[in-house]
């Protein structure tokens, strides 16, 4: 199917477990990104890219760790698993950034519960 | 530093009524301003957003905003609203397209 998807959906880990948040995107956006949404803060951006090979850091970085290797996939591992982690993760995609022409599309969240 | 504010975490507002959700931003230069819409269990989606030009914005689905550089505002403003138009309402400020940060929302309830 055409879009962006994340998976899984819902996971839940233990704390100090390694997990791997998955998103795909089929536009060959340039550009990608990791969102964390928490109640009372809105989303807060985690990692971007703006190309495959290419990273950056957001807001929130700690603890988490992204890889692009293909343009298509954008997956976001969280090392070592913390309860301040557990969160609604969303990743994003977008075909060109600061020229106010475009829109970062999303994907439908993945509910992240660390116990 | 960029922040949003949104007063209002929670709005009711009767179907057909008019609906205006309020934003204050605080940034040093003129940024980019962004609403976005989240559904339950959905992503966000776009409504509108201002960068430059005519202060008055008009999005999808209806709604509209309006850029006030004196009041550091980004109000988002539907004349009619529809039970469709429940859901979170999140306004966003950034130097660009992405580097965004995101207000807390509002979530807005319709009733009948």
């Amino acid at each position: 199917d055409a879009g962006i998807t994340q998976s899984p959906r819902y996971k839940i880990t233990e704390t100090g477990r390694q997990v791997t948040l998955m998103c795909h995107q089929t536009w060959s956006h340039s550009y990608m990104f990791w969102y964390r949404q928490d109640l009372g803060h809105g989303l807060r951006l985690i990692y971007y890219s703006a190309a495959a090979d290419i990273t950056d850091k957001g807001e929130v970085p700690d603890g988490y760790v992204v890889s692009r290797s293909k343009t298509e996939n954008f997956p976001l591992t969280l090392e070592s698993a913390t309860r301040s982690q557990t969160s609604v993760y969303f990743c994003a995609s977008s075909v060109e950034v600061g020229r106010g022409n475009t829109e970062a599309f999303f994907g439908q969240g993945t509910r992240l519960t660390v116990v | 530093a960029q922040s949003v504010t949104q007063p209002d975490i929670h709005i009711t507002v009767s179907e057909g009524a008019s609906l205006e959700l309020r934003c204050n931003y605080s940034y040093g230069a003129t940024p980019y301003l962004f609403w976005y819409v989240q559904s339950p269990g959905q992503g966000l989606q776009l409504l509108l957003k201002y960068f430059s030009g005519d202060t008055l914005v008009q999005g999808i689905k209806g709604f509209e905003a309006e850029f006030k550089r004196s009041q550091s505002s980004f109000n988002l403003r539907k004349p009619s609203v529809h039970w469709s138009d429940a859901a979170e309402y999140f306004c966003a400020v950034g130097p660009n397209d992405y580097k965004l940060s995101f207000g807390a929302g509002t979530t807005v309830t319709v009733r009948a």
